[in-house]
Protein backbone atom coordinates (compact mmCIF):
# COMPACT_ATOMS: atom_id res chain seq x y z
CA UNK A 1 0.00 0.00 0.00
CA UNK A 2 1.24 3.75 -0.88
CA UNK A 3 1.42 5.71 2.13
CA UNK A 4 2.64 9.06 1.67
CA UNK A 5 2.81 11.07 5.06
CA UNK A 6 3.49 14.77 6.39
CA UNK A 7 5.06 16.06 9.37
CA UNK A 8 1.96 17.79 11.14
CA UNK A 9 -1.33 17.56 10.80
CA UNK A 10 -2.09 21.35 12.36
CA UNK A 11 0.35 24.27 12.60
CA UNK A 12 0.30 27.80 13.55
CA UNK A 13 3.02 29.99 13.03
CA UNK A 14 3.66 33.23 13.56
CA UNK A 15 3.99 36.02 10.37
CA UNK A 16 7.68 36.56 8.89
CA UNK A 17 8.52 32.80 10.44
CA UNK A 18 10.68 30.47 8.32
CA UNK A 19 8.34 27.13 7.91
CA UNK A 20 9.29 23.77 6.95
CA UNK A 21 6.48 21.24 5.72
CA UNK A 22 7.97 17.58 5.06
CA UNK A 23 6.90 15.15 3.30
CA UNK A 24 7.73 11.32 2.65
CA UNK A 25 6.73 8.61 0.94
CA UNK A 26 7.67 4.74 0.96
CA UNK A 27 7.23 3.70 -2.59
CA UNK A 28 9.82 5.17 -4.42
CA UNK A 29 8.18 7.16 -6.38
CA UNK A 30 10.13 9.63 -8.82
CA UNK A 31 7.83 12.47 -8.94
CA UNK A 32 6.60 14.37 -5.77
CA UNK A 33 4.14 17.34 -5.76
CA UNK A 34 3.19 20.05 -2.89
CA UNK A 35 -0.66 21.97 -3.22
CA UNK A 36 -2.38 24.23 -1.93
CA UNK A 37 -6.10 24.02 -0.98
CA UNK A 38 -8.68 26.31 -0.50
CA UNK A 39 -12.55 27.02 -0.37
CA UNK A 40 -13.51 28.23 -4.13
CA UNK A 41 -10.01 28.08 -5.26
CA UNK A 42 -9.36 23.93 -5.44
CA UNK A 43 -5.99 22.25 -5.59
CA UNK A 44 -3.25 24.35 -7.02
CA UNK A 45 -0.09 23.20 -7.27
CA UNK A 46 3.15 25.10 -5.96
CA UNK A 47 6.01 22.80 -6.48
CA UNK A 48 6.74 19.38 -8.45
CA UNK A 49 9.77 17.39 -8.46
CA UNK A 50 10.69 14.62 -11.25
CA UNK A 51 14.25 13.74 -9.30
CA UNK A 52 16.14 13.86 -6.77
CA UNK A 53 17.55 17.56 -6.68
CA UNK A 54 15.34 18.50 -9.59
CA UNK A 55 12.01 20.61 -9.27
CA UNK A 56 10.26 22.86 -11.20
CA UNK A 57 7.98 25.65 -10.20
CA UNK A 58 4.02 24.93 -10.35
CA UNK A 59 1.17 27.22 -10.56
CA UNK A 60 1.71 29.82 -7.83
CA UNK A 61 5.41 29.04 -6.56
CA UNK A 62 5.90 32.53 -5.30
CA UNK A 63 6.72 32.84 -1.59
CA UNK A 64 7.43 29.01 -1.50
CA UNK A 65 10.82 26.97 -2.12
CA UNK A 66 11.31 23.41 -2.25
CA UNK A 67 13.79 20.58 -1.56
CA UNK A 68 14.51 17.06 -2.27
CA UNK A 69 17.92 15.83 -1.16
CA UNK A 70 16.34 12.18 -1.18
CA UNK A 71 14.49 10.29 -3.01
CA UNK A 72 11.44 9.97 -0.45
CA UNK A 73 11.23 13.40 0.85
CA UNK A 74 10.17 16.40 -0.54
CA UNK A 75 10.37 19.52 1.63
CA UNK A 76 8.30 22.85 1.14
CA UNK A 77 9.63 25.87 2.61
CA UNK A 78 7.57 29.26 3.16
CA UNK A 79 10.65 31.49 3.39
CA UNK A 80 8.81 34.20 5.71
CA UNK A 81 5.16 33.27 6.42
CA UNK A 82 2.35 35.61 5.56
CA UNK A 83 -1.42 35.43 6.71
CA UNK A 84 -2.42 34.76 3.06
CA UNK A 85 -0.63 31.70 3.35
CA UNK A 86 -2.83 30.25 5.29
CA UNK A 87 -4.45 27.32 3.97
CA UNK A 88 -4.38 23.40 3.87
CA UNK A 89 -1.28 22.14 2.12
CA UNK A 90 -0.67 18.46 0.09
CA UNK A 91 1.38 16.27 -0.53
CA UNK A 92 1.17 13.93 -3.58
CA UNK A 93 3.58 11.61 -5.18
CA UNK A 94 3.64 8.98 -8.02
CA UNK A 95 5.74 6.94 -10.44
CA UNK A 96 4.28 6.80 -14.23
CA UNK A 97 2.73 3.06 -15.41
CA UNK A 98 2.47 2.14 -11.96
CA UNK A 99 -0.38 2.20 -9.71
CA UNK A 100 -4.20 1.80 -11.11
CA UNK A 101 -3.39 4.56 -13.82
CA UNK A 102 -0.47 6.17 -14.83
CA UNK A 103 -0.04 9.67 -13.53
CA UNK A 104 -2.56 8.34 -10.58
CA UNK A 105 -1.22 10.25 -7.80
CA UNK A 106 -1.14 9.18 -4.00
CA UNK A 107 -1.90 12.32 -1.62
CA UNK A 108 -0.78 12.53 2.15
CA UNK A 109 -3.41 13.30 4.67
CA UNK A 110 -2.21 17.47 4.54
CA UNK A 111 -1.00 19.87 6.49
CA UNK A 112 -3.53 22.40 8.17
CA UNK A 113 -1.19 26.16 8.46
CA UNK A 114 -2.62 28.91 10.02
CA UNK A 115 -0.36 31.92 9.91
CA UNK A 116 -1.43 34.80 12.53
CA UNK B 1 -11.47 30.60 -18.49
CA UNK B 2 -10.05 28.06 -16.26
CA UNK B 3 -8.36 25.17 -17.37
CA UNK B 4 -11.09 22.52 -15.58
CA UNK B 5 -14.10 24.15 -14.78
CA UNK B 6 -16.96 22.23 -12.57
CA UNK B 7 -19.92 23.80 -10.52
CA UNK B 8 -19.02 23.64 -7.09
CA UNK B 9 -22.54 22.86 -5.92
CA UNK B 10 -23.91 21.61 -3.61
CA UNK B 11 -25.35 19.15 -5.88
CA UNK B 12 -28.37 17.43 -3.86
CA UNK B 13 -29.96 14.23 -4.42
CA UNK B 14 -31.85 11.47 -2.60
CA UNK B 15 -30.88 8.55 -1.52
CA UNK B 16 -30.59 5.64 -4.21
CA UNK B 17 -30.75 8.38 -7.03
CA UNK B 18 -27.92 8.63 -9.90
CA UNK B 19 -25.86 11.49 -8.91
CA UNK B 20 -24.64 13.36 -12.60
CA UNK B 21 -20.96 15.33 -11.62
CA UNK B 22 -19.64 17.26 -14.90
CA UNK B 23 -16.41 18.78 -15.39
CA UNK B 24 -15.31 21.07 -18.54
CA UNK B 25 -11.84 21.41 -19.67
CA UNK B 26 -10.18 23.99 -22.65
CA UNK B 27 -7.09 21.79 -23.47
CA UNK B 28 -8.06 19.76 -26.59
CA UNK B 29 -5.00 18.20 -26.25
CA UNK B 30 -5.86 16.73 -23.18
CA UNK B 31 -4.97 13.04 -22.13
CA UNK B 32 -6.06 11.85 -19.17
CA UNK B 33 -9.13 12.26 -16.98
CA UNK B 34 -9.42 11.45 -13.56
CA UNK B 35 -11.93 11.80 -10.71
CA UNK B 36 -11.07 12.32 -7.27
CA UNK B 37 -13.55 11.81 -4.26
CA UNK B 38 -12.34 13.79 -0.81
CA UNK B 39 -14.17 13.85 2.67
CA UNK B 40 -14.53 16.94 4.54
CA UNK B 41 -11.24 17.30 6.11
CA UNK B 42 -9.21 14.28 4.16
CA UNK B 43 -7.25 14.05 1.31
CA UNK B 44 -8.12 12.81 -2.04
CA UNK B 45 -8.57 9.68 -3.24
CA UNK B 46 -8.70 8.04 -7.18
CA UNK B 47 -12.00 6.90 -7.41
CA UNK B 48 -11.32 7.21 -11.56
CA UNK B 49 -10.04 7.60 -14.27
CA UNK B 50 -11.10 7.66 -18.36
CA UNK B 51 -8.71 7.70 -21.24
CA UNK B 52 -10.79 6.99 -24.18
CA UNK B 53 -14.36 8.48 -25.48
CA UNK B 54 -17.20 6.58 -24.22
CA UNK B 55 -18.09 5.19 -20.87
CA UNK B 56 -16.55 3.36 -18.27
CA UNK B 57 -18.01 1.63 -15.56
CA UNK B 58 -16.76 0.57 -12.12
CA UNK B 59 -19.41 -0.90 -9.50
CA UNK B 60 -21.41 2.12 -8.95
CA UNK B 61 -19.43 4.84 -10.74
CA UNK B 62 -19.31 5.75 -14.25
CA UNK B 63 -17.14 7.80 -15.90
CA UNK B 64 -18.22 9.21 -19.21
CA UNK B 65 -15.90 10.98 -22.13
CA UNK B 66 -16.41 12.85 -24.63
CA UNK B 67 -13.34 15.04 -26.27
CA UNK B 68 -14.94 16.73 -29.07
CA UNK B 69 -17.11 18.08 -26.64
CA UNK B 70 -14.33 18.65 -23.71
CA UNK B 71 -16.44 16.95 -21.07
CA UNK B 72 -16.09 14.58 -18.54
CA UNK B 73 -18.63 13.27 -16.28
CA UNK B 74 -19.10 11.17 -13.46
CA UNK B 75 -22.15 9.14 -12.57
CA UNK B 76 -22.97 7.38 -9.40
CA UNK B 77 -26.22 5.05 -9.27
CA UNK B 78 -27.71 3.72 -5.97
CA UNK B 79 -26.21 6.75 -4.04
CA UNK B 80 -25.32 6.54 -0.58
CA UNK B 81 -25.34 9.22 2.19
CA UNK B 82 -21.77 8.14 2.52
CA UNK B 83 -21.00 9.26 -1.26
CA UNK B 84 -21.73 12.85 0.23
CA UNK B 85 -18.31 14.42 -0.54
CA UNK B 86 -16.59 16.32 -2.55
CA UNK B 87 -15.87 15.54 -6.19
CA UNK B 88 -12.87 17.05 -7.96
CA UNK B 89 -12.35 16.35 -11.76
CA UNK B 90 -8.84 16.05 -12.75
CA UNK B 91 -7.12 16.47 -16.46
CA UNK B 92 -3.54 15.06 -17.46
CA UNK B 93 -2.89 17.87 -20.10
CA UNK B 94 -0.89 16.77 -23.50
CA UNK B 95 2.18 19.27 -23.09
CA UNK B 96 4.31 19.60 -19.88
CA UNK B 97 5.18 17.16 -16.95
CA UNK B 98 3.28 14.70 -15.43
CA UNK B 99 0.96 17.25 -13.42
CA UNK B 100 -2.52 17.18 -13.19
CA UNK B 101 -4.63 20.13 -13.47
CA UNK B 102 -8.15 20.14 -10.85
CA UNK B 103 -11.10 21.62 -11.20
CA UNK B 104 -12.39 23.63 -7.51
CA UNK B 105 -14.69 20.36 -7.13
CA UNK B 106 -18.42 19.39 -6.81
CA UNK B 107 -19.79 19.33 -3.37
CA UNK B 108 -22.42 16.57 -3.51
CA UNK B 109 -24.74 15.57 -0.63
CA UNK B 110 -26.85 12.34 -0.42
CA UNK B 111 -29.86 12.97 1.68
CA UNK B 112 -30.93 9.28 3.80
Amino acid sequence: DVKVTQSSRYLVKRTGEKVFLECVQDMDHENMFWYRQDPGLGLRLIYFSYDVKMKEKGDIPEGYSVSREKKERFSLILESASTNQTSMYLCASNAPGTGRSSYEQYFGPGTRLTVT
Amino acid sequence: QKEVEQNSGPLSVPEGAIASLNCTYSDRGSQSFFWYRQYSGKSPELIMFIYSNGDKEDGRFTAQLNKASQYVSLLIRDSQPSDSATYLCAVKADTGFQKLVFGTGTRLLVSP
